[in-house]
């Protein structure tokens, strides 16, 4: 199985800040990477997927990048609706696994 | 509006079964994979198992082999997970999950499995 890791694990940002979370594969995924929020007692919702390409509806802060074995997820200019946890997930072979998370919260 | 909702879970003592559904509503359901995902309290994601449109293709997590079972029935926009020799580890809130362009682009709100005597 592909194992994903997630850096930060968790991160401290006041609304207005530029958030990056780093996602990297043990192997080579090409671009089949994608990025979830999940806040607390809901499901998680697609944000990014094919590791750049913007889910319908998502806010414009919202932007991946990366290929190969490291991906990044940026904020923007963080929001208060943005205080979530965060995962990757690699699609590239099955099964599709998922990061340990990155939870963002504010400072 | 897309839907998906989950049910079935429940409290179960180990060695027992269970079976999940998912009503799924909303799209044209035989046009999508669908899987299911889980989640164990105050943990991450751990996809299950997931079937393709037909049927055709099915995998299962490792952890789940041998003892868990995908099926959907198209007819009726549903899907379904069989769980068998349920062990404490199995506890977690189950999700089904709509697959599409290689991500799980719709959710339910999950239900609840928890195993314990």
């Amino acid at each position: 199985d592909i194992q994903m890791t997630q850096s930060p694990s968790s991160l401290s940002a006041s609304v207005g800040d530029r958030v990056t979370i780093t996602c990297r594969a043990s192997q080579s995924i090409s671009s089949y990477l994608n990025w979830y929020q999940q806040k607390p007692g809901k499901a998680p919702k697609l944000l990014i997927y094919a590791a750049s390409s913007l889910q319908s509806g998502v806010p414009s802060r919202f932007s991946g990048s990366g290929s190969g074995t490291d991906f990044t997820l940026t904020i923007s200019s963080l929001q208060p609706e943005d205080f979530a946890t965060y995962y990757c997930q690699q699609s590239y072979s099955t099964p599709p696994t998922f990061g340990p998370g990155t939870k963002v919260d504010i400072k | 509006e897309v839907q998906l909702v989950e049910s079935g879970g429940g409290l179960v003592q180990p060695g027992r079964s269970l079976r999940l559904s998912c009503a799924a509503s909303g799209f044209t359901f035989d046009d999508y994979a669908m899987h299911w995902v889980r989640q164990a309290p105050g943990k991450g994601l751990e996809w299950v198992s997931g079937i393709s449109w037909n049927s055709g293709s099915i995998g299962y997590a490792d952890s789940v082999k041998g003892r868990f079972t995908i099926s959907r029935d198209n007819a009726k926009n549903s899907l379904y997970l069989q769980m068998n020799s349920l062990r404490a580890e199995d506890t977690a809130l189950y999700y089904c999950a709509k697959w599409k362009d290689s991500g799980h682009e719709t959710w339910g709100q999950g239900t609840l499995v928890t195993v314990s005597s």
